[in-house]
């Protein structure tokens, strides 16, 4: 099956402070998510982003699939955006979710 | 919208003792999965239905039974419990794009202990 590599496997940050999230998968898939966890556990849809580029205020997502990895921007990071962001991917054999290990954040502030 | 709902949010078992988590969801969507999440790992995959009436094995379906009789509700059942099953259990569901899912929506989980 799909294996799903995220990196960096922790990452503390001080507030302000910009960063980078990658998510390698390894063989073609139908979609990729982005989910954050926070820190009480509730899991949060961030992106749909099965190719492209997408924006959604401090947070930004490429999907480069013909070379099999996605990025996660996150700028100006703030202490509510720590917890655990997790990466999804579906294979081309379609509706079994394979998730990352995860990237977990620690804002300081 | 109440989105996709859990019940219970805590749940203690002895082993052998048998349970069913309920998930519902209220925004008619077709694909429903139940996930577990062990401490310091991403969910796996348990089992998934594509609408009711329609369910099929996801990574570790060992252990656990779903059934789909309505497009709102997708229980997942523990015949025996064992220790390993100590887990958070998350119930998720989307639209059905196509080929695959689309956005997948996540309820609040249900932590299960069994000793």
């Amino acid at each position: 099956g799909i294996q799903v590599e995220q990196s960096p496997p922790d990452l503390i940050l001080q507030e302000g402070a910009n960063s980078t999230l990658r998510c390698n998968f390894s063989d073609s898939v139908n979609n990729l998510q982005w989910f954050h966890q926070n820190p009480w556990g509730q899991l949060i849809n961030l992106f749909y982003i099965p190719s492209g580029t997408k924006q959604n205020g401090r947070l930004s997502a490429t999907t480069v699939a013909t070379e099999r990895y996605s990025l996660l921007y996150i700028s100006s990071s703030q202490t509510t955006d720590s917890g655990v962001y997790f990466c999804a991917v579906e294979g081309t054999g379609g509706f079994k979710t394979i998730f990352g290990a995860g990237t977990r954040l620690f804002v300081k502030a | 919208n109440a989105g996709v709902t859990q019940t219970p949010k805590f749940q203690v078992l002895k082993t052998g003792q048998s349970m069913t988590l309920q998930c519902a969801q209220d925004m008619n969507h077709e694909y429903m999965s139940w996930y577990r999440q062990d401490p310091g790992m991403g969910l796996r995959l348990i089992h998934y239905s594509v609408g009711a009436g329609i369910t099929d094995q996801g990574e570790v379906p060992n252990g656990y039974n779903v059934s789909r009789s309505t497009t709102e509700d997708f229980p997942l059942r523990l015949l025996s419990a064992a220790p390993s099953q100590t887990s958070v259990y998350f119930c998720a569901s989307s639209r059905s794009g196509g080929a695959g899912t689309d956005t997948q929506y996540f309820g609040p989980g249900t932590r299960l202990t069994v000793l």
